[in-house]
Formats: C-alpha cells, sequence, structure tokens
C-alpha cells in the first residue's frame, strides 16, 4: 500500500553541525507535506510544511526539500542545538474536497544532538 | 492556557477493562482527532471529528468509541482492553478539515496507556 518511510531511524550529530533526516514516500498523489517535530514526552509539534508545487522553503534554521520525481522529502536543521534532539517525523497528504484527508506518518527518525 | 489537554496522562489497567480518556481544546477548531502511536513511534490517525459530526474512523475496532460532546471535547472509550491496545494516544486539533497550508493540526501532550 501506500505508506511514507524514512531512510534512517536514529542520526547523531555533532552540536554546531547541520543535520538532514530523509523521508521517502510512494503516494504519487501526496501533494502537501509536513515535518513534525516529538520531544520526549511530547506531542508531535509542526515545524515546517511544503506543498507539492514548491521544491524547496525555508524556515528558521530548517529548510525542507521535495523531489518530486523520486518521492523524496528532507528536513535539514542548520547549527544544530541540544533542543533539537527529537523524533522528526514527515507527514504527507492527499488534497481533495471530501473533507476526509488525513495525515500519513513516517516512521519517525531519532535525531541526538551531541554536546 | 493549555492548547490540547487530555486526561490522564497515565493510564495502568488491566485486561478485560473499560476505560475512558478525555480530550479538550481551547483554540476555537471545528476538527479534532485521535492518533496511536504504538512502541515503535508509528503514528496512525483513528478518527476525525468535525463539529461533533465523525469524519474519518480508520478501521478501528469498534471496542473503541469516540464521543464528542461539544466541539471543544473528543473523548475516547475503549471497551474490552486487550494488551495490544498499549501506546500513547494523542489527542490533536485543527481549524478545520483537510490538512493544508494554514490548517496546522495542534497535538495534546498524549496519553500513555499500558494495559496488563
Amino acid at each position: 500500500g501506500e505508506s511514507v518511510g524514512l531512510h534512517l531511524p536514529t542520526l547523531s550529530v555533532q552540536e554546531g553541525d547541520n543535520s538532514i533526516i530523509n523521508c521517502a514516500y510512494s503516494n504519487s498523489a501526496s501533494d502537501y507535506f509536513i515535518w513534525y517535530k516529538q520531544e520526549s514526552g511530547k506531542g508531535p509539534q509542526f515545524i515546517i510544511d511544503i506543498r507539492s508545487n514548491m521544491d524547496k522553503r525555508q524556515g528558521q534554521r530548517v529548510t525542507v526539500l521535495l523531489n518530486k520525481t523520486v518521492k523524496h522529502l528532507s528536513l535539514q536543521i542548520a547549527a544544530t542545538q541540544p533542543g533539537d534532539s527529537a523524533v522528526y517525523f514527515c507527514a504527507e497528504t492527499r488534497g481533495s474536497n471530501f473533507g476526509n484527508e488525513k495525515l500519513t506518518f513516517g516512521t519517525g527518525t531519532r535525531l541526538t544532538i551531541i554536546p | 492556557d493549555t492548547a490540547v489537554s487530555q486526561t490522564p496522562k497515565y493510564l495502568v489497567t488491566q485486561m478485560g477493562n473499560d476505560k475512558s480518556i478525555k480530550c479538550e481544546q481551547n483554540l476555537g477548531h471545528d476538527t479534532m482527532y485521535w492518533y496511536k502511536q504504538d512502541s515503535k513511534k508509528f503514528l496512525k490517525i483513528m478518527f476525525s471529528y468535525n463539529n461533533k459530526e465523525l469524519i474519518i474512523n480508520e478501521t478501528v475496532p469498534n471496542r473503541f468509541s469516540p464521543k464528542s460532546p461539544d466541539k471543544a471535547h473528543l473523548n475516547l472509550h475503549i471497551n474490552s482492553l486487550e494488551l495490544g491496545d498499549s501506546a500513547v494516544y494523542f489527542c490533536a486539533s485543527s481549524p478545520r478539515l483537510a490538512p493544508s497550508e494554514y490548517n496546522e493540526q495542534f497535538f495534546g501532550p498524549g496519553t500513555r496507556l499500558t494495559v496488563l
């Protein structure tokens, strides 16, 4: 079936370095993608999103890249800080006019920032 | 000033029992959700409600019965609990249906359910 998955379940990065978290999706009809951050003991928190008519979007220290050709999504975090340690999820959805759209989440990548 | 709150935070119970988890949002949103996160952190939608009306039911066993008394509350009642129900359950809300820009889902802190 359709799924959203991640290549790397865990990632350790030195504080101050940049990190890249990858996500693959298989539903070619997906047109909206979101990255979430989930800290220990908390619910997922929205980081950044991107629509399929874009290939790059930047936020504060974060950049999302979308490659529709290979159905790949990545989250780049610049100058990582200890507070960036968390599990990161990509999520995708397919737009429609019926109101029954849902977010499909990937399996998550645990990012650990080494001081 | 909590946006999405859930009670209880932790729930430990025996197999076969019936339990409820409550969720409230004070954001004025129309849409609310229940998600289940398993031990491998996989997060999957269970239900969505819009203005007290059930919209999404992701083939969840009928032992799970959501109830929305008003659009600010979405409770989850679980009958005859099984070992496989052990998970973290997240409530979420968004201004309206259809995930999209400017329609962010806000998640609660989660309820960790352990069935013994």
